[in-house]
């Protein structure tokens, strides 16, 4: 069976300090990956997706960066963290027109 | 543009009755259709997806979907307190690897 990691679980960052999160998925093979936050009390935004290594598509202009080094791992990274960019962030991954599986996620405090 | 809209609740029902929870959507090619529950602090977990229209059960959750009326809702019968948590109504167009959540409905089952 499917499962997918996200860590660490919780992170609290001082603004302007770099970030990274990953993500790993096991069981599967060339998932589609995203990458989510969610603020307190909002919906999910989608951030970044790809569909494959080195293939990365952003939705929202930010500070914010992804990478995939390889084919089940997704990184999401900052150079300079901005209060804003405190929330909930989620990995997810998909086959093509299926279901999204949501990892645990990694809760951000930038202060 | 992709819309999803739900009710952002609260919907408040008595442990023991059906809760219903409604989700329209505006893209007429959306073809997937998928519900989620999230408990608060947690990440979303997958109820149930539907393709066809009609009414698709599993256990105490129905799904029915009306693709004329461009709606989806979630039945949930006998509510437990452990019901009690946000619901997202989640879309994909036909094409697309890409979905459209709505913001979520939240559910509070009293004993």
């Amino acid at each position: 069976s499917q499962t997918i990691h996200q860590w660490p679980a919780t992170l609290v960052q001082p603004v302007g300090s770099p970030l990274s999160l990953e993500c790993t998925v096991e069981g599967t093979s060339n998932p589609n990956l995203y990458w989510y936050r969610q603020a307190a009390g909002r919906g999910l935004q989608l951030l970044f997706y790809s569909v494959g290594i080195g293939q990365i598509s952003s939705e929202v202009p930010q500070n914010l960066s992804a990478s995939r080094p390889q084919d089940r791992q997704f990184i999401l990274s900052s150079k300079k963290l901005l209060l804003s960019d405190s929330g909930f962030y989620l990995c997810a991954w998909s086959t093509y027109q299926e279901t999204q599986y949501f990892g645990p996620g990694t809760r951000l405090l930038v202060l | 543009q992709k819309e999803v809209e739900q009710n952002s609740g609260p919907l408040s029902v008595p442990e023991g009755a059906i809760a219903s929870l409604n989700c329209t959507y505006s893209d007429r090619g959306s073809q997937s259709f998928f519900w989620y529950r999230q408990y608060s602090g947690k990440s979303p977990e997958l109820i149930m997806f539907i393709y066809s229209n009609g009414d698709k059960e599993d256990g105490r959750f129905t799904a029915q979907l009306n693709k004329a009326s461009q709606y989806v809702s979630l039945l949930i019968r006998d509510s437990q307190p452990s019901d009690s948590a946000t619901y997202l109504c989640a879309v994909i167009v036909g094409g697309s690897y890409i979905p459209t959540f709505g913001r979520g409905t939240s559910l509070i089952v009293h004993p």
